[in-house]
């Protein structure tokens, strides 16, 4: 089973702000990664796919990059509907998520 | 649009059976593999399971935590994906996400392109 490691746990910031989320894998998945953001009483939504990819709909000031184990979710600058949950995923073998990075409005 | 509803949580005593169903619309639904994810409350997600389309074959796989206990199956005709649980426990107490697997040549090990509103389950004595 492949174990993915986010960090930081929570992160906090001001709104305008750069954000730099991590995701390490505990073996390689290739460019098999995605990116998801869950706000509180909703369902997770899809944001980065294959490592760099945006889907549809996501604003340009999120980008994904990585290969191998280690990734990162950047958001340029960050506006207050960013502060929520994210989570990366796996799918190279048996899919797995993170364990989420929490970003608070600091 | 794409919409994914389930139905069927609620409260069940452990060792109980329950059934889940999600009611796809929006899309060609026999194109995809469909999976159910969960949620603890106040944890992170966990992959149950999925099923292949027919395309791939119609199989199904699972979480080691589920195995033996949970099932998935698929009804192509009315656009619907069940999970049946069985021999509850108080561990699989969580919101349940019905889910359409992306992309669709991914075959079983995917991205979750939509999701579900979720239905809670809690297993409770």
């Amino acid at each position: 089973e492949i174990v993915l490691t986010q960090s930081p746990a929570t992160l906090s910031l001001s709104p305008g702000e750069r954000a730099t989320l991590s995701c390490r894998a505990s073996q390689s998945v290739s460019s098999y990664l995605a990116w998801y953001q869950q706000k509180p009483g909703q369902a997770p939504r899809l944001l980065i796919y294959d490592a760099s990819n945006r889907a549809t709909g996501i604003p340009a000031r999120f980008s994904g990059s990585g290969s191998g184990t280690d990734f990162t979710l950047t958001i340029s600058s960050l506006e207050p509907e960013d502060f929520a949950v994210y989570y990366c995923q796996q799918r190279s073998n048996w899919p797995s998520f993170g364990q989420g990075t929490r970003l608070e409005i600091k | 649009e794409v919409q994914l509803v389930e139905s069927g949580g609620g409260l069940v005593q452990p060792g109980r059976s329950l059934r889940l169903s999600c009611t796809a619309s929006g899309f060609t639904f026999g194109d995809y593999a469909m999976s159910w994810v969960r949620q603890a409350p106040g944890k992170g997600l966990e992959w149950v399971g999925f099923i292949r389309s027919k395309a791939y074959g119609g199989t199904t796989e699972y979480a080691a935590s589920v195995k033996g206990r949970f099932t998935i199956s698929r009804d192509d005709s009315k656009s619907i994906a069940y999970l049946q649980m069985n021999s509850l426990k108080t561990e699989d107490t969580a919101v349940y996400y019905c889910t359409r697997d992306f992309p669709t040549y991914c075959g079983g090990d995917c991205y979750v392109d939509y999701w579900g509103q979720g239905t809670l389950v809690t297993v409770s004595s």
